[in-house]
């Protein structure tokens, strides 16, 4: 079946610019995820949703950073007035989130390269 | 908090020779580990995990609770290993399986 799928792929904003990053996750799936890949850098984790519920945003870096799941499926990450330093690979990932042999199996997305100029 | 520490970042390795590539954590409770591998234009995705105690296309990792040590090992490189891999760490928080990942190691198998 199909992965966990982004868009847009690659997405080029200017300084002070908006920003929406949508992720498609794995149907069925219980837990979605948010990591920042900075050049050079592994994942680092931004947010997680529980079904439709944000019960851990402690990893967005400021309140220009903004996550919603409304139905618990799709999920976007909003950055308002982009700054240089949100220029990064955005990844979001799925899981079951459910006890089970895969329970703590993440399967993640391609990503959307942000370049902020 | 947790961290995770893979102290080389490039790793060349003839092909047929012993693969180790490092990682080491920190993280005072019994967390979960993994090991992620990124090859060339893919996505992220799962090679192995501590808990299944299974053997991925070769590699094995043993967890190292003294040493707080996973380190990947394999026992004869082969030449589509070429990837970039990163450890990770997860602290299950009631179905909060947020993973810290390490910064990576690009391996390099030299045909």
């Amino acid at each position: 079946g199909a992965g966990v799928s982004q868009s847009p792929r690659y997405k080029v904003a200017k300084r002070g610019q908006d920003v929406a990053l949508r992720c498609d996750p794995i149907s069925g799936h219980v837990s979605l995820f948010w990591y920042q890949q900075a050049l050079g850098q592994g994942p680092e984790f931004l947010t997680y949703f529980q079904n439709e519920a944000q019960l851990d945003k402690s990893g967005l870096p400021s309140d220009r950073f903004f996550a919603e799941r409304p139905e618990g499926s799709v999920s976007t990450l909003k950055i308002q007035r982009t700054q240089q330093e949100d220029s990064a690979v955005y990844l979001c990932a799925s899981s079951l989130g459910r006890l089970g042999t895969s329970r703590l199996e993440q399967f993640f997305g391609p990503g959307t390269r942000l370049t902020v100029l | 908090a947790q961290r995770v520490t893979q102290p080389e970042k490039l790793l060349s390795v003839f092909k047929g020779a012993p693969v180790e590539l490092k990682c080491n954590y920190s993280y005072s409770g019994s967390p979960e580990l993994f090991w992620y591998v990124q090859y060339s234009r893919q996505r992220l995705q799962l090679l192995l995990r501590h808990i299944s105690r299974e053997s991925i296309k070769g590699f094995t990792a043993d967890l190292n609770k003294g040493e707080t040590s996973f380190h990947l090992k394999k026992p004869f490189a082969q030449e589509e290993d070429s990837a970039m891999y990163y450890c990770a760490l997860s602290v299950s928080n009631f179905g909060n399986e947020k993973l810290t990942f390490g910064t990576g190691t690009r391996l390099t198998i030299i045909p």
